[in-house]
């Protein structure tokens, strides 16, 4: 267990819904990274929010946002849902310090989007 | 922007070596990191390396040479488990983003 938690693990909805994705990173980490991973992709640096501010930002789309809550809790939102959206999203937590060793990883939620 | 690379799918035997490569342009370098993913699991963590060298822990190593943008992960006496894919990871401080290469798929044959 790493302690990230991802929630829901499973989700199955339509095209044109938005959804919401959560992670609640390990305890003491500051900074949270959003991945994308399909079939044939690697995994796909969405965004990372460190201490509820945005830091940096990869090849997100438009119809995607995300944020990070005091409590360091984080939310990916997505919406107009397109097929091609179907995927492993995967948050990954970390201290946020410079030197940081490792980056720890959640579950994923599966999205189907049908 | 960041490249990288590596094989797309490499195959071993069960009790051999095997050596997975994986080169990187980036600006702002501030380490590299493999992981190991398993079909439809979260990545786990296995190295890191942020200077020139040989780090190793156990079966896996993993090697850095800076000046030319490459690194290896070798996996020793093979195990069936230990097939898996394997990603290549770039810290850039001057992004702070953690990129990923493709991964390469490991499969260990008996």
């Amino acid at each position: 267990d790493s302690g990230v938690t991802q929630t829901p693990k499973h989700l199955i909805t339509a095209t044109g819904q938005r959804v919401t994705l959560r992670c609640s990173p390990r305890s003491g980490d500051l900074s949270v990274y959003w991945y994308q991973q399909s079939l044939d992709q690697g995994l796909q640096f969405l965004i990372q929010y460190y201490n509820g501010e945005e830091r940096a930002k990869g090849n997100i789309l438009e119809r995607f946002s995300a944020q990070q809550f005091p409590d360091l809790h984080s939310e990916l939102n997505l919406s107009s849902l397109e097929l091609g959206d179907s995927a492993l999203y995967f948050c990954a937590s970390c201290t946020g310090g410079l030197g940081d060793t490792e980056a720890f990883f959640g579950q994923g939620t599966r999205l189907t989007v049908v | 922007g960041q490249n990288i690379d590596q094989p797309t799918e490499m195959t071993a035997t069960e009790g051999a070596i095997v050596q997975i490569n994986c080169t990187y342009q980036t600006s702002g370098f501030n380490g590299l990191f493999w992981y190991q993913q398993h079909a439809g699991e979260a990545p786990t963590f296995l190295s890191y390396n942020v200077l020139d060298g040989l780090e190793e822990k156990g079966r896996f190593s993993s090697f850095l040479s800076r000046s030319k943008g490459y690194s290896y992960l070798l996996l020793k006496e093979l195990q069936m488990k230990d097939s898996a894919s394997y990603l290549c990871a770039v810290f850039s401080n001057s992004g702070y983003a953690l990129n990923f290469g493709k991964g390469t798929s490991l499969l260990v044959t008996p």
